[in-house]
This record gives structure tokens, sequence and C-alpha cells, in this order.
């Protein structure tokens, strides 16, 4: 069955560096979605892209953070200047209909560690 | 940012024990509801994707109920079975693709 891959699967970075983060969602899916995990606390949904553009953010997801889809068929987060509180975990998302009728399918996540 | 709740926070119950848990969400502008099963060191796996007041849902020994109305939804285990072990997260959303899910609830099976 076709799956989402995330890569890496645990990141370490210095405070204040920029990070990325890796998608290859499943190869007919149309709307890709971004969602983090702080330990301990809640699933919570960063953004979701489809048609080539944000579909919709959340308060978290400021002007440290973009997505971007460069070829076709990786998604990424990139977070500039990371925060101590950026550590979490990092779950990517893809489904190929709306929330109504299609559940999404996720990644193993990718845990990012802020020193 | 809308709240949704789950509770128990966790449960832990007998192999071949029933169980139930609940999803509580905003009544209003409901759009949909999902329920997934997350496994330690593993992806969500979707459940169930809920739309319709009244909807009941079955996969296997797995059921689940929507009420809309009220903004709650059950989760239901039949005959629970070790391998049913897992975090049970809901999610829901009031249209477009932004969701917000519960805290899970964790579900032990003890053989």
């Amino acid at each position: 069955e076709p799956e989402v891959t995330q890569t890496p699967s645990h990141q370490v970075t210095q405070m204040g560096q920029e990070v990325i983060l890796r998608c290859v969602p499943i190869s007919n899916h149309l709307y890709f979605y971004w969602y983090r995990q702080i330990l301990g606390q809640k699933v919570e949904f960063l953004v979701s892209f489809y048609n080539n553009e944000i579909s919709e953010k959340s308060e978290i997801f400021d002007d440290q953070f973009s997505v971007e889809r460069p070829d076709g068929s990786n998604f990424t987060l990139k977070i500039r200047s990371t925060k101590l509180e950026d550590s979490a975990m990092y779950f990517c998302a893809s489904s190929d209909s709306t929330a109504l009728s299609q559940p999404q399918h996720f990644g193993d996540g990718t845990r990012l560690s802020i020193l | 940012i809308l709240n949704v709740e789950q509770s128990p926070q966790s449960l832990h119950v007998q192999e071949g024990d029933s169980t139930n848990f609940t999803c509580s969400f905003p009544s209003s502008n409901f759009y949909a509801l999902h329920w997934y099963r997350w496994e330690t060191a593993k992806s969500p796996e979707a459940l169930f994707v809920m739309t319709l007041n009244g909807d009941e849902k079955k996969k296997g020994r797995i059921s689940a109920t929507l009420n809309t109305k009220e903004g709650y939804s059950y989760l239901y285990i039949k005959g629970s079975q070790p391998e049913d072990s897992a975090t049970y997260l809901c999610a829901f959303t009031s249209g477009g693709n932004q969701f917000y899910f519960g805290t899970g609830t964790s579900l032990t099976v003890i053989p």
C-alpha cells in the first residue's frame, strides 16, 4: 500500500539555525498537510496545501514557517531561525480529496530537537 | 481555536472486554469528524470519516457513532484484543482544510 514518507526521522539543530523537513506524499494525492505535536500535548494543525498554494494555516504558522512543493513529489516544511519551543514531532499527511469523504494518510513523523 | 476533547485520557481493559470512549467537538459549523488509530512509533492510521448526524460506521470489531447536534462521537471496541492497544485520536473540521485534534484516548488491553 502506498505510504507517506518523511525524512529525516530525527533532526537535531542548534537554536537559530534553519531546518527543512521533507515529506513525499502519496503520488496521486492532492491535499497536503503539516502538523506538529509537542511532547505531551495535542497534535496541532500547521498548514494545508492544495493546487500549489497554502489553503489554510493556523496561528502557529507564522513568518518563521514556509512550505514548498518544489518538484511535484516532495513537500517541505522550512523553519527559519529555530527556537527551543520548536522542538516537537512534525507529521506530514496527504489525502486525495477533501475532509468530507477521505481520511488523511500520515507519515511516521520527524522528531525535531532544538538545542 | 476550536476545542476538541476526548475522554477518558487513558483506559486499561481486560482482553475480551468491550469498551467505548468519547470525542466532543463544537456542534456548530460541523463539516466532518475523523477517527484515527495511533500505535506507538507508527503513524496515525485512518479508521473512519464521519459526516452525517446519526452516522454509524463499522470496521471489524470497531464501530463509531456521530451526533452532530450535541457535538459528540463514540468509538466502540467489541471484545478488545491486545493488538487494539493504541491511542485513538479524533479530528474535527468545520470546513476547509484545517483540522483540530483531541488529546487522544490511550487504550491498553491486558492479556
